[in-house]
Order: structure tokens, then sequence, then C-alpha cells
């Protein structure tokens, strides 16, 4: 099945500083990337749609020079924290979607935590 | 664009009762329904999905609902373990690729 590796899986940074998220579709081509934001016991929010080669669609509220997403190849999409204040720690989470008969796949997440 | 409610926000039920969580969408255009079980610090995982074109699906002790015209659909879960408890989420899009846009939530605990 289709399977989206994301990296890392946590990572603790001090403030100021930025982060980079990597996702990448394993087996098939994500033409779009889904990126999440879940905090603690809330539900999944999407924070932008990136689609390859061309400028992600970042949902109102979410900051696109904060949050930087780049996706340059149909199985890469990456998703910077500038600039990381502790209130941007939270869980992240990136979502392809394939070709023909594949549903939505999830990255394993990732866990920031800003000092 | 799309809004999903999910009720209740938290369900407790003794071991082998059934448990519903009910979602309503906004969106007529939207054509697919997935349901998310999802543990504490993991992705989610899809364990039902519907389309549109479908009022009913079952898969064991799962079953989803659908009502297109009331823009609600339904997660069933019969003879509930312990190994359920999870915190379940509703999701809709339309089939163009769209976003997912997922309902608030809901923990399921389920009590020996």
């Amino acid at each position: 099945g289709a399977v989206v590796s994301q990296h890392p899986s946590w990572v603790i940074c001090k403030s100021g500083t930025s982060v980079k998220i990597e996702c990448r579709s394993l087996d098939f081509q994500a033409t779009t990337m889904f990126w999440y934001r879940q905090f603690p016991k809330q539900s999944l929010m999407l924070m932008a749609t990136s689609n390859e080669g061309s400028k992600a669609t970042y949902e109102q509220g979410v900051e696109k020079d904060k949050f930087l997403i780049n996706h340059a190849s149909l199985t890469l999409s990456t998703l910077t924290v500038t600039s990381a204040h502790p209130e941007d720690s939270s869980f992240y989470i990136c979502s392809a979607r394939g070709g023909a008969g594949y549903g939505y796949t999830f990255g394993s997440g990732t866990r920031l935590t800003v000092v | 664009g799309e809004n999903v409610e999910q009720h209740p926000s938290t369900l407790s039920v003794q071991e082998g009762d059934s448990a519903v969580i009910k979602c309503t969408y906004s969106d007529s255009a939207s054509n697919y329904f997935p349901w998310y079980k999802q543990e504490l610090g993991k992705r989610p995982q899809l364990i039902i999905d519907i389309r549109s074109n479908v009022g009913e699906k079952k898969d064991q002790r799962i079953a989803v609902t659908l009502n297109k015209t009331a823009k609600h659909f339904s997660l069933h879960i019969t003879e509930t373990q312990p190994e359920d408890s999870a915190v379940y989420f509703c999701a809709a899009s339309n089939n163009a690729g769209n976003m997912l846009t997922f309902g608030g939530g809901t923990r399921l605990m389920v009590k020996p």
C-alpha cells in the first residue's frame, strides 16, 4: 500500500531557530501534499496544501512566511518552521493523495517542541 | 468551505456494548467520508470510509452510514473491546483531490 515517510519524528529546538520537516511518498507519486497541525487533545487542522512545482495554498490564519512549504518533486514535500516560538510547539503531520485508487496516506507525524 | 461537526467529544462504554459517533457536514459537494482512529502520538489510521453513492458500509464490527439528504454520517462499533479505546475522527472531502476536513474528534473509552 501507499506509504508516506515523515522525518523527524520528534524534534526539540530553541526559540528563534528553524526546523525542517520532510515527507516522502515511497511508492507512489504525491502530486498534492497536505500539511496539518494538531495541538494536544484537538483535531487536525489543515495548514496548507502543496502541489508539486507550484506555490502552496495556505489556510486562513497560517503565516506563509513562517511556515515555508516546498514541493519540488512528486515524492518530496517539506515544511520549514522559521523562527520557531514555544507556541509553535505541536504535532505536525503530512498527508498525501496519490493516483487513482489511493486514499489519503498520512505520515507518522513530527512532534515539535520549542524551548 | 467545508465544516464538519462531530459528537460526542467523549464517549465511555462498557466492553461489549455498542458505540455510535455522529458527524454532520456542510458542503453538499463532499462525496468522500473516511473515519480515522488515532492513538496518542501516532498518525491517524483509516478504519473505514464511504462514498456518497453508498448509504451504508460494514467491515466486521465497524459500520458507517451516510444520509446525503441530511448531510450526516455515523460510525457504529459493535461488541466494543478495550483496544478500541482511542480518539476517532470523521472527515469529509470532495473527490477532486481536495483536502480532508476533520471533525473535532471523539475520545472513546471502553471499560473492561
